[in-house]
């Protein structure tokens, strides 16, 4: 069964730009959560989206959204960039985002901002 | 509000055995999971404790006594390529967070 798998896996933008990050979770996944991960820090939470509906939102500010499709895919979108939106972006999926279930995670996308 | 708190970095020898604390304060708890991460790479899950006491997988095993709200990842016969980040998480009730402490670093010297 394949993993999460999120793309692309490098990203470069300036501020000011927009940014859209994939996540396809693993098949039978319904649950998608994002997270954001800066150099020492732990894992902050963005939002999670169960059945094209975000159930949870973290402490980010609008300019940060994301969306889920049918076929669990979803995206993450930035905009109007700031230096420090720069951070490696993950996305998780489990089966549908109970407590005891495990979070499977992506590889990420690490996002610049210059 | 949820918060944990664990050590920034352990440091111990190949074959040795290591224990990482994580307490946490928050409200409607659920479980406590642990997470490798390697430079570079994904968070995976190592183990989760829902009840008090030590869950073991192999060289890991994870305790919790959720009356202290404190709980533990210990690891045994250490491997240099035990050599990574280790995260406690809490997940609340009917809610599809994960609340992350700020990871602590393994370096396993020989």
């Amino acid at each position: 069964k394949a993993g999460v798998t999120q793309t692309p896996r490098y990203l470069i933008k300036t501020r000011g730009q927009q940014v859209t990050l994939s996540c396809s979770p693993i098949s039978g996944h319904r649950s998608v959560s994002w997270y954001q991960q800066t150099p020492g820090q732990g894992l902050q939470f963005l939002f999670e989206y169960f059945s094209e509906t975000q159930r949870n939102k973290g402490n980010f500010p609008g300019r940060f959204s994301g969306r889920q499709f049918s076929n669990s895919r979803s995206e993450m979108n930035v905009s109007t960039l700031e230096l420090g939106d720069s951070a490696l972006y993950l996305c998780a999926s489990s089966y549908r985002g109970e407590a005891n279930e495990k979070l499977f995670f992506g590889s990420g996308t690490q996002l610049s901002v210059l | 509000g949820q918060s944990l708190e664990q050590p920034s970095e352990v440091t111990a020898v190949e074959g040795a055995i290591v224990q990482i604390n994580c307490t946490y304060q928050t409200s409607g708890f659920y479980g406590l999971s642990w997470y490798q991460q390697h430079d570079g790479g994904a968070p995976t899950f190592l183990s989760y404790n829902a009840l008090d006491g030590l869950e073991e997988t192999g060289r890991f095993s994870s305790f919790l006594s959720r009356s202290d709200s404190y709980g533990y990842l210990l690891l045994q016969e250490l491997q240099m390529k035990d050599s990574a980040s280790y995260f406690c998480a809490v997940r609340k009730a009917n809610a599809g967070k994960s609340t992350f402490g700020d990871g602590t670093t393994l370096t396993v010297k020989p």
